[in-house]
């Protein structure tokens, strides 16, 4: 089974912080995804990562960067934390060739 | 660009009945489509994708959904809803473009309760 790991269920912040989420894959994915999901507005794509060391923006970037210096893992970084990053943070993962993404279980943020 | 509408916020469905949730996309090429669903506190589940071929496709928990290209529809159905069912249904539209790492648009989610 393709097990996708979150380092946080849960995590609370102060405004201003420099906030860490990570993201482990353990089915050599190539491919990486963040996503943040909020009450009535679905799941949209922050960043995501085809590669090692390879970024692509999504939908949402700003007030976000991404890392990824070995292939399983995805580090969603927020530099400077406001309350409007407040949310669930999703993370996920896919092999090149295959359009399904596996899911893991989410970090809830909040920024205080 | 691609989008998903899911009209229904929440719908409610009494155990036992069917069910159906409506999903439009809008996408210029053939799309990739997938259901999944949330638990509550939990990460999102796959249901079920459509990419080619028979369009009407089997899931996992005893869902299905229909393919309309006429209709640019995606309804997820299952004809007895249980008390487990309760959750979070999300409809994405994806585009594989031959290995880029296209992310998916999903709908904004249709919230079920399953009333005893």
């Amino acid at each position: 089974d393709v097990k996708v790991t979150q380092s946080s269920r849960y995590l609370v912040k102060r405004t201003g912080e420099k906030v860490f989420l990570e993201c482990v894959q353990d089915m050599d994915h190539e491919n990486m995804f963040w996503y943040r999901q909020d009450p009535g507005l679905g799941l949209r794509l922050i960043y995501f990562s085809y590669d090692v060391k390879m970024k692509e923006k999504g939908d949402i970037p700003e007030g976000y960067s991404v890392s990824r210096e070995k292939k399983e893992r995805f580090s969603l970084i927020l530099e400077s934390a406001s309350t409007n990053q407040t949310s669930m943070y999703l993370c996920a993962s896919r092999w090149t060739g295959e359009d399904t993404q596996y899911f893991g279980p989410g970090t809830r943020l909040t920024v205080l | 660009a691609q989008s998903v509408t899911q009209p229904d916020i929440h719908i409610t469905v009494s155990e036992g009945a069917s069910l159906e949730l409506r999903c439009n996309y809008s996408y210029g090429a053939t799309p990739y489509l997938f259901w999944y669903v949330q638990s509550p506190g939990q990460g999102l589940q796959l249901l079920l994708k459509y990419f080619s071929g028979d369009t009407l496709v089997q899931g996992i928990k005893g869902f299905e959904a229909e393919f309309k290209r006429s209709q640019s529809s995606f309804n997820l159905r299952k004809p007895s809803v249980h008390w487990s069912d309760a959750a979070e249904y999300f409809c994405a539209v994806g585009a594989y473009s031959g290995g880029g790492a296209d992310g998916l648009t999903f709908g904004k989610g249709t919230h079920l309760i399953i009333q005893p």
